[in-house]
């Protein structure tokens, strides 16, 4: 079956752009995890949603991050007034339910914010 | 705070020798823990993970790890490494922390197998 999908798969962007990055989980996942990885990092955790509500949000590092799961299923991550920093790989994860369950990742998405 | 540390960023070994890579992590309350594993150009993949019971876990590809409480570890092993083993391994922990349910990542071990 199809796993999780992400796109796009790279985005250019210049400083103070806006941006939208979506996740297509498998289907049937309650779950759904994002990530951003730098360069010789581990994925780093931003937000965690159990069907549409954010389970957990702690991990967005400030209010120019957002993301909406409107029905359950895709997702999407915003990004106001990109910055420099802000460059890295978005990952995308679902689970069949929860915290417990093994991780499905996605491709993610390479951003670069010039 | 929940946390994980992976203690050495690169282990070199040779072919069909054993490897140990370690994983320590803090939490205050019971966690799930998990292996994935990146190879080169590919995604994260689930390489075993140990929720309750026995702390022994096996994995795929002939690889296991044993849950520590004491030592709060969760070293991965595998007897005789292949090439085809390469990759980046990265330690993950899940549970409650702060009132909130999170994941956290290890900063990964990057395994190169010598022919």
């Amino acid at each position: 079956g199809a796993g999780v999908s992400q796109t796009p798969s790279n985005k250019v962007t210049e400083k103070g752009k806006y941006v939208e990055l979506r996740c297509d989980p498998i289907s049937g996942h309650t779950a759904l995890y994002w990530y951003r990885q730098s360069l010789g990092q581990g994925p780093e955790f931003l937000i965690y949603f159990q069907g549409t509500g954010a389970a957990d949000d702690s991990g967005l590092p400030n209010d120019r991050f957002f993301a909406v799961r409107p029905e359950g299923s895709v997702s999407t991550l915003k990004i106001q007034r990109t910055e420099r920093g802000d460059s890295a790989v978005y990952l995308c994860a679902s689970s069949l339910q929860g915290l417990g369950d093994e991780q499905y990742f996605g491709p993610g998405t390479r951003l670069t914010v010039t | 705070a929940q946390s994980v540390t992976q203690l050495d960023s690169q282990v070199p070994v040779f072919e069909e020798a054993p490897v140990e890579l370690r994983c320590n992590y803090s939490s205050s309350v019971s966690v799930y823990l998990f292996w994935y594993v990146q190879y080169p150009n590919q995604g994260l993949q689930l390489l075993l993970k140990y929720l309750s019971g026995s702390t022994l876990v096996k994995g795929i590809n002939g690889f296991e790890a044993e849950f520590n409480k004491s030592q709060t570890s969760f070293h991965l092993r595998k007897p005789s490494v292949h090439i085809s083993d390469t990759a980046e391994y990265f330690c993950a922990v899940s549970g409650i922390s702060g009132g909130y349910q999170k994941v956290t990542f290890g900063t990964g071990t990057k395994l190169q197998v010598i022919p």
